[in-house]
């Protein structure tokens, strides 16, 4: 059956550190995989998007990389702040055709002061 | 832009009790999707429309819940009778049709809490 994992347990690192979140999948074949952030109380808010033809992606302090053969996404916060404190979400799309996405269970960053 | 909008933002009822969630997606997007998120099964996807056809349902726990979108600018989730199992956050998304557009917007969620 399709799974998307990531890992349950919070992370939780110091300001100003790289913080890494990982996401793996099994039984997929997607042509892309996306990155949300969720706050409590909030609709999850997207981040970042890579294709299955695209190593790495960057966006100011974040980096995305994908790696198909592996099965995985890495989700890098470089220089992390406290405000970076919340649950991200790794999605991906089935099949060719079904446009809905598929998100993984999430994972709880605290950034300590 | 406002955003995709969900209304009401808490309900609280009681078992056997119907219950309609409504949300009012992003002008010009295409697509609408209903999610429930829990604490033990994560963000699940239940159901969704492409210029308001449905063209998955799959994910629709049971024949109690049904959704409709009579139109670009709404649409509905019912769910009849309502059971404490179906405590959950419910959210609405929605995106512009494909290419570079595939991004969804939530909704911030419908807190449903079956007594």
């Amino acid at each position: 059956s399709q799974k998307i994992e990531q890992n349950s347990e919070a992370l939780n690192i110091q300001e100003g550190k790289t913080a890494t979140l990982t996401c793996n999948y099994t039984n997929y074949s997607p042509a892309y995989l996306q990155w949300y952030r969720q706050d409590p109380g909030r609709g999850p808010v997207f981040l970042l998007l890579i294709r299955e033809n695209e190593k790495e992606k960057r966006k100011e302090r974040l980096k995305v990389t994908f790696d198909t053969t592996l099965k995985q996404s890495l989700f890098h916060i470089t220089a992390s702040q406290p405000a970076d404190s919340a649950t991200y979400l790794c999605a991906l799309a089935g099949d060719t055709g079904r446009r809905a996405l598929t998100f993984g269970s999430g994972t709880r960053l605290q950034v300590q002061p | 832009d406002a955003g995709v909008i969900q209304s009401p933002r808490h309900e609280v009822t009681e078992m056997g009790q119907e219950v309609t969630l409504r949300c009012k997606p992003i002008s010009g997007h295409d697509y609408l999707f209903w999610y429930r998120q829990t604490m033990m099964r994560g963000l699940e996807l239940l159901i969704y429309f492409n210029n308001n056809v449905p063209i998955d349902d799959s994910g629709m726990p049971e024949d109690r819940f049904s959704a409709k979108m009579p139109n670009a600018s709404f649409s509905t989730l019912k769910i009849q009778p309502s059971e404490p199992r179906d405590s959950a956050v419910y959210f609405c998304a929605s995106r512009a049709a494909g290419g570079l557009n595939e991004k969804l917007f939530f909704g911030s969620g419908t807190q449903l809490s079956v007594l």
